[in-house]
């Protein structure tokens, strides 16, 4: 089946700690996106790719890297540098380079204490 | 800019009720217009599309009509299921943008 997979579902951190999130697709998607979603919100972009070794800033950037060195891998990188990381993390991928029609994995939450 | 506005929630309806989810937006252009559903835990999937005025688009007995004149895009279900139950994002998508998600609505159907 094909499909997007995040790992793991929960993540515990300590303060200070960078933790990379995974993302694969098995879809041959060109683009992926990392979204965050707090409790009441919508989802908000943290960074997106358009095709391998490209990427770009979303609208919540700062405290976060990514990598795009495979077309079926988006990791992300939450670092100290992230004010408040505690929040569930969506991956999600579209067919089109525009993001028409998104993918979602099933996503990790991450908890930084 | 653009964005969505969805009805706060939560709302809570009996099995088999009329539901209703209102959806308005604002954009610069013609954008395209989603539902994502969001089961308890789950990530997002998507509900169904309209790509321009007019259009419905439906799915598992959900549909949407995309009103370009009242800027709107309202979810409705005739009769919902307990296994309805989850947290309803509308989106839309102009060709110069990312997507943007409306802040979801939490729908509890209870038997």
């Amino acid at each position: 089946d094909g499909g997007i997979t995040q790992s793991p579902k929960y993540l515990f951190r300590k303060e200070g700690q960078n933790v990379t999130l995974s993302c694969e697709q098995n879809l041959n998607h060109d683009a992926m996106y990392w979204y965050r979603q707090d409790p009441g919100q919508g989802l908000r972009l943290i960074y997106y790719s358009q095709i391998v070794n490209d990427f770009q800033k979303g609208d919540i950037a700062e405290g976060y890297s990514v990598s795009r060195e495979k077309k079926e891998s988006f990791p992300l990188t939450v670092t100290s540098a992230q004010k408040n990381p505690t929040a569930f993390y969506l991956c999600a991928s579209s067919i089109d380079q525009w993001g028409y029609e998104q993918y979602f994995g099933p996503g990790t939450r991450l908890t930084v204490t | 800019g653009d964005s969505v506005t969805q009805m706060e929630g939560p709302v809570t309806l009996s099995e088999e009720a009329f539901l209703t989810i209102n959806c308005t937006y604002t954009a610069t252009g013609y954008p395209s217009l989603f539902w994502y559903v969001q089961y308890p835990g789950e990530g997002l999937q998507l509900l169904l599309k309209a790509t321009k005025a007019d259009d419905k688009g439906s799915n598992k007995g959900f549909e949407a009509t995309y009103r370009k004149e009242t800027t709107s895009f309202h979810l409705e279900k005739g009769s919902v299921q307990v296994s309805d139950s989850a947290v309803y994002f509308c989106a839309l998508k102009t060709s110069y943008d990312k997507v943007i998600f409306g802040p979801g609505t939490s729908l509890s159907v209870i038997p």
